[in-house]
């Protein structure tokens, strides 16, 4: 079975200060993790996957995430804040090389202080 | 990729009718799912619809409340039976396509009076 935490329901920052959301995962088979936005009033985008190639993942709109297995995370990080990141953002996990279900975590919503 | 599509895209009902929502992609996935994200909340996963045979249902969904119909690879319903205003979320249709890589519908946003 798979679960994920994401530890912070709010997260707030500066505009331009560094963006950490946290995501720790638990899973019985080696997982593939995922991070998505949701902006308001609209779908779910992917931001970034593992699928257990490189542990270091780039995504879109500048967000990378490091997978640490000895750490069980999958933590999603941008090195400047823009006030285009404010969206509620959501860790995934699914169970591994075939496909199958994905279960989120609780969500983080990210606001941006001017 | 693929493309998903899902019918209707919003609606109102009242309390104790039904609804279905339709979901289509433009090519044949091996894998559907639905999930229900109620307002404020994450995404959760109700079932995963099978192409022939029942649905396998999540804990705390039953197939009662939640019928769920796939007739073949590209199309599957979802029906929310005997609605309460606890059923009022949005429903998303969600597909694997070949790549193994995942896609989800727009959303259908109920609610219910």
């Amino acid at each position: 079975a798979q679960s994920v935490t994401q530890l912070g329901s709010h997260v707030s920052v500066s505009e331009g200060a560094l963006v950490l959301l946290r995501c720790n995962y638990s899973s019985s088979v080696p997982p593939y993790l995922f991070w998505y936005v949701q902006y308001p009033n609209q779908g779910l985008q992917l931001l970034l996957k593992y699928t257990s190639a490189a542990t270091l993942v780039k995504g879109i709109n500048g967000f990378e995430a490091e997978f640490k297995k000895s750490e069980t995370s999958f933590h999603l990080t941008k090195p400047s804040a823009h006030m285009s990141d404010a969206a509620e953002y959501f860790c995934a996990v699914s169970g591994g090389r075939s496909a199958s279900k994905i279960i989120f975590g609780s969500g983080t919503r990210l606001s941006i202080r001017p | 990729s693929a493309v998903i599509s899902q019918k209707p895209s919003r609606d109102i009902c009242q309390r104790g009718t039904s609804l279905t929502i339709q979901c289509q992609v433009d090519s044949q996935v091996t894998m559907m799912f639905w999930y229900r994200q109620q307002p404020g909340q994450s995404l959760t996963l109700i079932a995963t619809a099978n192409q022939g045979s029942e649905a396998t249902y999540e804990s705390g969904f039953v197939i009662d409340k939640f019928p769920i119909s796939r007739p073949n690879l590209t199309f599957s319903t979802l029906t929310v039976s005997n609605m309460s205003p606890e059923d009022s979320s949005i429903y998303l249709c969600s597909v694997v396509a070949g790549n193994n890589e995942q896609f989800f519908g727009p959303g259908t946003r109920l609610t219910v009076l």
